[in-house]
């Protein structure tokens, strides 16, 4: 079954980054791509990006593009996204999902990452 | 970017109840790649609908999606008590891909 299992909470302080992982297992990784999704407290969906674990072609939410790198390690399955320059409100639960483009409706979706950045 | 608008806001129905959501996008939606998503606290979003109206594998038969354009409806036809929660549309369409604010439906 296809399962996308992320790594556990993060506490950064403002300006530092933070990299969170989605390791994929149950189907052919470089088959498909990882979209990234953040929400925070209380707050609605946000989509950051989507990234081919084929060939690594990105496409980012314009106002991130300056802040976040999304990379794939085929060797492990595994997908990373990173954020830098920290700021307050970008405090949130951070979701992997699996895509095969980014112009797909995610079924599969990982069980969320929650990023505290706080002084 | 397409902006999203749902409405209500709220919705406060009893269980057996039909609800109706709506999303309104501020221009039209690419060959109708709308989709619906159901969430509960704590978790991710499940994927109900996408194209407009095709339900996703295993999702039961009361709900339904249509619309197409800029004007996207879901309806519950009968809510079951597993059904409050807060619903998402998202357009999957055009780059950034984008969601809308959310209808909570709570219990009345």
């Amino acid at each position: 079954q296809v399962q996308l299992v992320q790594s556990g909470a993060e506490v950064k302080k403002p300006g530092a980054s933070v990299k969170v992982s989605c390791k994929a297992s149950g189907y052919t990784f470089t088959n498909y791509g990882i979209t990234w999704v953040r929400q925070a407290p209380g707050q609605g969906l946000e989509w950051m990006g989507w990234i081919s674990a084929k060939n690594g072609n990105t496409n980012y939410a314009q106002r991130l593009q300056d802040r976040v790198t999304m990379t794939t390690d085929t060797s492990t399955s595994t997908a990373y996204m990173e954020l830098r320059s920290l700021r307050s409100d970008d405090t949130a639960v951070y979701y992997c999902a699996r895509a095969p483009t980014f112009a797909v409706a995610a079924v599969y979706w990982g069980q969320g990452t929650l990023v505290t950045v706080s002084s | 970017e397409i902006v999203l608008t749902q409405s209500p806001g709220t919705l406060s129905l009893s269980p057996g109840e039909r609800a109706t959501l709506s999303c309104r996008a501020s221009q039209s939606v690419s060959s109708s790649y709308l989709a619906w998503y159901q969430q509960k606290p704590g978790q991710a979003p499940r994927l109900l609908i996408y194209g407009a109206s095709s339900r996703a594998t295993g999702i039961p038969d009361r709900f339904s999606g249509s619309g197409s354009g800029t004007d996207f409806t879901l309806t519950i036809s009968r809510l079951e008590p597993e059904d409050f929660a807060v619903y998402y549309c998202h357009q999957y369409g055009s780059s950034p891909l984008t969601f809308g604010g959310g209808t909570k439906v709570e219990i009345k």
